[in-house]
């Protein structure tokens, strides 16, 4: 059973970086079958995907044109997790942050719990 | 940009009785592959999304077989045969054909009556 564990703050100032890690277990961020993905979700946005990591003999990411300039995610096989790191935060930025898995078919069948971050000075 | 429109936007039902939602995305989902990459998202209170329903029909894993998906194209339903206290919450349609645009409608909110 693949479980994803986030952590990060809930709360950062504007201009600043929005970090979150997902620990993953029963699965590995290196798979070469799977991709590994953030999406946040709010009430003016709705849910919003914004991109993913992935391993197929070296890493890729891909990024929703929306943020493409802002964010990065990032592997950590050390720990078996990703994060994600989103600069110059505004408060439009706030959300709750999920990490989920692609399991290879364009589709997210795992996803973390949530953490809601709010941009607030 | 593809738009995901959703209808209704909240839809009080009687336990027991069917429930369906309609998904409408503004250009045809079918991949140049042949698959149509249209899935449904189930949002409980408090809880993280959950995958219902893959290319179109496919039930996830662990799905009960109370709920369905079909359409084609453009046009979209998801079925719920007989509703139950637990289907409360929110659904998405979402689409992924046009990878890396990925877009999800805005949500259709279950409710009991």
């Amino acid at each position: 059973q693949v479980q994803l564990q986030q952590s990060g703050p809930g709360l950062v100032k504007p201009s600043q970086t929005l970090s979150l890690t997902c620990a993953i277990s029963g699965d590995s961020v290196s798979s070469n079958s799977v991709a590994w993905n953030w999406i946040r979700q709010s009430p003016s946005r709705g849910l919003e995907w914004l991109g993913r990591i992935y391993y197929r003999s070296k890493w890729y990411n891909e990024y929703a044109a929306s943020v493409e300039s802002r964010i990065t995610i990032n592997p950590d096989t050390s720990k078996n997790q990703f994060s994600l790191q989103l600069n110059s935060v505004t408060p439009d930025d706030t959300a709750v942050y999920y990490c989920a898995r692609d399991p290879g078919w364009l589709d997210f069948d795992y996803w973390g719990r949530g953490t809601l971050v709010t941009v607030s000075s | 940009d593809i738009v995901m429109t959703q209808t209704p936007l909240s839809s009080p039902v009687t336990l027991g009785q069917p429930a369906s939602i309609s998904c409408r995305s503004s250009q045809s989902l079918v991949h140049s592959n042949g698959n149509t990459f249209l899935s449904w998202l189930q949002v409980r209170p408090g809880q993280p999304p959950r995958l219902l329903i893959y290319r179109i029909s496919n039930r996830f894993s662990g799905v009960p077989d109370r709920f369905s998906g079909s359409g084609a194209g453009t046009d979209f339903t998801l079925m719920i045969s007989r509703v139950e206290a637990e289907d409360v919450g929110d659904y998405y349609c979402m689409q992924s054909t046009h990878f890396p645009q990925v877009t999800f409608g805005q949500g259709t909110r279950l409710e009991i009556k």
